[in-house]
């Protein structure tokens, strides 16, 4: 069964752009997460979706934002770039079958790397 | 701020040794997971630890889940330079994860 995909796996943007991130899930999983990973502030949780419906947020501004696909497929979209916006965008999918999963596995995708200049 | 605290940040051991990862809260979670990571790749899942005071082994790896279900260790005996990268810690509660800051191993040969 292949792994999580994403895509682009290297990206530079100049501050004021916008970005689109895509996520592949592992084949039956539903629920795709997204991560923001930095040096400073490790993994930070942005969002989580199941079933084409944003689930859980994390704390981050309006210009992150997300959507899922009825194949499961996500993308993450940045507004108006940021230099702090600088990081590893990590796309995990998990088995979440929409009930209350006490162990909820993730399934991590290889990043995609974010420069912004 | 992280609700999970891992400690130490660095560890720098030699090949044979071994090693103990913390990672401690003051929250309780429904499960913890531990994951490695490599430069330039995702992080992989090695363990779920879901039933306090659960230990479990994966081969050199000795996972264990604090009584009270706030706390975790990773042991690795006799470690090999492969066993080098970036340990995290997660706890699962309301579908996410909270993420520790993370353990960087290097296992010099």
């Amino acid at each position: 069964k292949a792994g999580v995909t994403q895509t682009p796996r290297y990206l530079i943007k100049t501050r004021g752009q916008q970005v689109t991130l895509s996520c592949s899930p592992i084949s039956g999983h539903r629920s795709v997460s997204w991560y923001q990973q930095t040096p400073g502030q490790g993994l930070q949780f942005l969002f989580e979706y199941f079933s084409e419906t944003q689930r859980n947020k994390g704390n981050f501004p309006g210009r992150f934002s997300g959507r899922q696909f009825s194949n499961s497929r996500s993308e993450m979209n940045v507004s108006t770039l940021e230099l702090g916006d600088s990081a590893l965008y990590l796309c995990a999918s998990s088995l979440n079958r929409g009930q209350v999963e006490i162990s909820y596995e993730q399934y991590f995708g290889p990043g995609t790397r974010l420069t912004v200049t | 701020t992280q609700l999970l605290e891992q400690s130490p940040q660095f560890l720098s051991i030699q090949e044979g040794e071994n090693l103990t990862v913390y990672c401690n809260s003051s929250s309780v979670f429904s499960s913890l997971q531990w994951y490695r990571q490599e430069p330039g790749e995702g992080p992989v899942l090695l363990v779920t630890v879901v039933t306090g005071g659960e230990v479990k082994k994966l081969k050199r790896l000795t996972f264990q889940f604090g009584d009270a279900r706030k706390d975790s260790s990773l042991h690795i005996t006799a470690a090999q330079p492969g066993d080098t990268g970036l340990y995290l810690c997660a706890g699962a509660y309301d579908y996410k994860l909270s993420f520790g800051a993370g353990t960087t191993v290097t296992v010099r040969a």
